[in-house]
């Protein structure tokens, strides 16, 4: 069994500010974590994810996630916050199965202030 | 760039009625899927879809669903007897490697359905 717990369904920061989304899972097996964003009226796009490779991870639009065995997480995080990510993030999980879902948390709405 | 593209984008229906989602999934990519978000709620897995057949469903994924892939293109979800809690937005997903060992699912931007 996976699951994924994001702290926090609201997050607001200033432009400039840094973005902290937080992630903790919940797997059985090694996961494969992944975070992907919604924007107003779109699909889900990905942002980045985790396969066992590096535990620093970086994806598009300036984000960037760590993988924390130790602490279960996986947070999302951006040095400097500008007004267009403000969206909704998703953070998901996998077991690696073949053939096996993706597992999401709840989401955090991300404000950016201006 | 290639996309996953869904119609309708929006779709109202009564209660009992029977609705068909359509999906074209990217074009080279090999696995299908079916997700639902409820307003304000989380995006829950549906159904997965590999070599035409069902390789992995949810306990919400019971008799009144079925997919199909009737021709070469399109990947659908069919509804049946609809029910006011099928009121969601459903999101079509590709990939062309096994998500669970690292390929990206690529979504479409949704079909919202309302039950009345």
């Amino acid at each position: 069994a996976q699951s994924v717990t994001q702290l926090g369904s609201h997050v607001s920061v200033s432009e400039g500010a840094l973005v902290l989304l937080r992630c903790n899972y919940s797997s059985s097996v090694p996961p494969y974590l992944f975070w992907y964003v919604q924007y107003p009226n779109q699909g889900l796009q990905l942002l980045l994810k985790y396969t066992s490779a590096a535990t620093l991870v970086k994806g598009i639009n300036g984000f960037e996630a760590e993988f924390k065995k130790s602490e279960t997480s996986f947070h999302l995080t951006k040095p400097s916050a500008h007004m267009s990510d403000a969206a909704e993030y998703f953070c998901a999980v996998s077991d690696g199965t073949l053939g096996r879902q993706l597992t999401f948390g709840s989401g955090t709405q991300l404000t950016v202030l201006p | 760039e290639p996309e996953v593209t869904q119609t309708p984008s929006h779709q109202v229906t009564q209660m009992g009625q029977e609705v068909i989602l359509r999906c074209v999934p990217i074009s080279n990519h090999l696995y299908f899927y079916w997700y639902r978000q409820i307003l304000g709620q989380k995006v829950e897995f549906l159904v997965s879809f590999y070599n035409n057949e069902i390789s992995e469903k949810s306990e919400i994924f019971d008799d009144q669903f079925s997919v199909e892939r009737p021709d070469g293109s399109n990947f659908t979800l069919k509804i049946r007897s609809t029910k006011l809690e099928d009121s969601a937005m459903y999101f079509c997903a590709s990939s062309e490697a096994n998500q669970g060992r690292g390929g990206e699912l690529f979504f479409g931007e949704g079909s919202r359905l309302t039950v009345l």
